[in-house]
């Protein structure tokens, strides 16, 4: 079946402009998760969410970033007023359920890049 | 609060040598511990997980870990390397289910 997908793969922006990455989960799960990886280091949570319950917004590293989710479908992260230290690899994740006995499924990520 | 520290940034081994790679964990509970391996330009793919069940997990590719309490460790191995093999390791800890926590990564290099 179809795995999780993520949307634009790579995206160029000029500083001080807004971007807005896509996350199309697995159907049926409902965890969702959005991770920041910069280059040479290991992932650094940002957000997720449990199906209609208030989303986990503890790791957004500034009021710049946010994030949205209708029901358990799909996914937007919004980074306002880009930085160049906003430069990396965002990764989305999947799964049945928030708990650590479900498997995250990972999508491909979106590199992004800050110029 | 909840942290892993992986050993390594780097491992090189011969193929057909075992496959060590690090992994220390701080948590407040029983934690749940997982790796994950990234291949070149593919996604995060779960090699295995330890969720208080048997302490030690065999997992996909001959991959297995052992969930050490006492020693804070929960260190990948493989018996015997292969080429495939090659590409960057997450140890990750979890104490709800609801924030994972990654290590920084260790890159395996299998010299032929």
């Amino acid at each position: 079946g179809a795995g999780v997908s993520q949307s634009p793969s790579n995206k160029v922006t000029e500083k001080g402009k807004d971007v807005e990455l896509r996350c199309d989960p697995i159907s049926g799960h409902t965890a969702l998760y959005w991770y920041r990886q910069r280059l040479g280091q290991g992932l650094e949570f940002l957000i997720y969410f449990q199906g209609n319950s208030a989303p986990d917004k503890s790791g957004l590293p500034s009021d710049r970033f946010s994030a949205e989710r209708t029901g358990e479908s799909v996914s937007t992260l919004t980074i306002q007023r880009t930085q160049q230290e906003d430069s990396a690899v965002y990764l989305c994740a999947s799964s049945l359920r928030s708990s650590a006995h479900y498997e995250q499924y990972f999508g491909p990520g979106t590199r992004l890049t800050v110029t | 609060a909840q942290s892993v520290t992986q050993l390594d940034s780097h491992v090189s081994v011969s193929e057909g040598t075992p496959v060590l790679l690090r992994c220390n964990y701080s948590s407040s509970y029983s934690p749940s511990l997982f790796w994950y391996v990234q291949h070149p330009n593919k996604g995060l793919q779960l090699l295995l997980k330890y969720t208080s069940a048997a302490t030690l997990v065999k997992g996909i590719n001959g991959f297995e870990a052992e969930f050490k309490k006492s020693e804070t460790s929960f260190h990948l191995t493989k018996p015997s390397a292969h080429m495939s093999d090659a590409a960057e390791y997450f140890c990750v800890v979890s104490d709800s289910g609801n924030q994972f926590y990654f290590g920084t990564g260790t890159s395996l290099t299998v010299i032929p």
